[in-house]
């Protein structure tokens, strides 16, 4: 499987500071992409990085992409107590068209 | 912002009854999608429909599920004999590219589905 694995599974940090979530994968793949998914809620689309980008931002994420390490990282910064919520990265392999998902991080962030 | 609509929000019955759960994905889209999530587990992938028929689907969609897109706007998932395992929150998404994976996935809100 060519699913990705996020890590740490949870994460607690305050209002304001900066939270890191990493996600491997095993297999090559077109892109990857990050989603929220808000307590009880549907997934929400983050954004998508491709296969042949290193780095991507938007607003207050900033996604890297590692295809050597089969690695990629999600940082939100200065990060607000609405940002409570759990972030699942997915891959989809180079050839197939399932998007397939991690266990996710848990990020908790207080006030 | 257009929206993928799931129905039922919550969905009760009784093991070995038929459910059928209600999509509408987004009007302009081409591939639909069902993953569920078991309570505190990962999203897993059910199947993918594109061009009204089945694309893709994982070990979890056997001969118990079905999906089926009766009409223009509807897509629907059908589990014929329910079982305790099936509870979970079933997830329906879509997307607008021509190449599943290439692009983002919109979800529904999900269907909590329970099997008493």
């Amino acid at each position: 499987s060519q699913q990705g694995e996020e890590d740490p599974q949870a994460l607690s940090i305050q209002e304001g500071e900066n939270a890191t979530m990493n996600c491997s994968y095993k297999t090559s793949i077109n892109n990857l992409q990050w989603y929220r998914q808000n307590s009880g809620r549907g997934l929400v689309h983050l954004i998508l990085i491709r296969s042949n980008e290193r780095e991507k931002h938007s607003g207050r994420l900033r996604v890297t992409l590692d295809t050597s390490k089969k690695s990629s990282s999600l940082l939100i910064t200065a990060s607000r107590a609405a940002d409570t919520a759990s972030y699942f990265c997915a891959t989809a392999a180079s050839g197939y068209s399932t998007l397939t998902f991690g266990k996710g991080t848990m990020l908790l962030v207080s006030p | 912002e257009p929206e993928v609509t799931q129905t039922p929000s919550h969905q009760v019955t009784q093991m070995g009854q038929e459910v059928i759960l209600r999509c509408v994905p987004i009007s302009n889209h081409l591939y639909f999608y069902w993953y569920r999530q078991i309570l505190g587990q990962k999203v897993e992938f059910l199947v993918s429909f594109y061009n009204n028929e089945i694309s893709e689907k994982s070990e979890i969609f056997d001969d118990q599920f079905s999906v089926e897109r009766p009409d223009g706007s509807n897509f629907t998932l059908k589990i014929r004999s329910t079982k305790l395992e099936d509870s979970a929150m079933y997830f329906c998404a879509s997307s607008e590219a021509s190449r599943p994976g290439n692009e983002k996935l919109f979800f529904g809100s999900g269907t909590q589905l329970s099997v008493l």
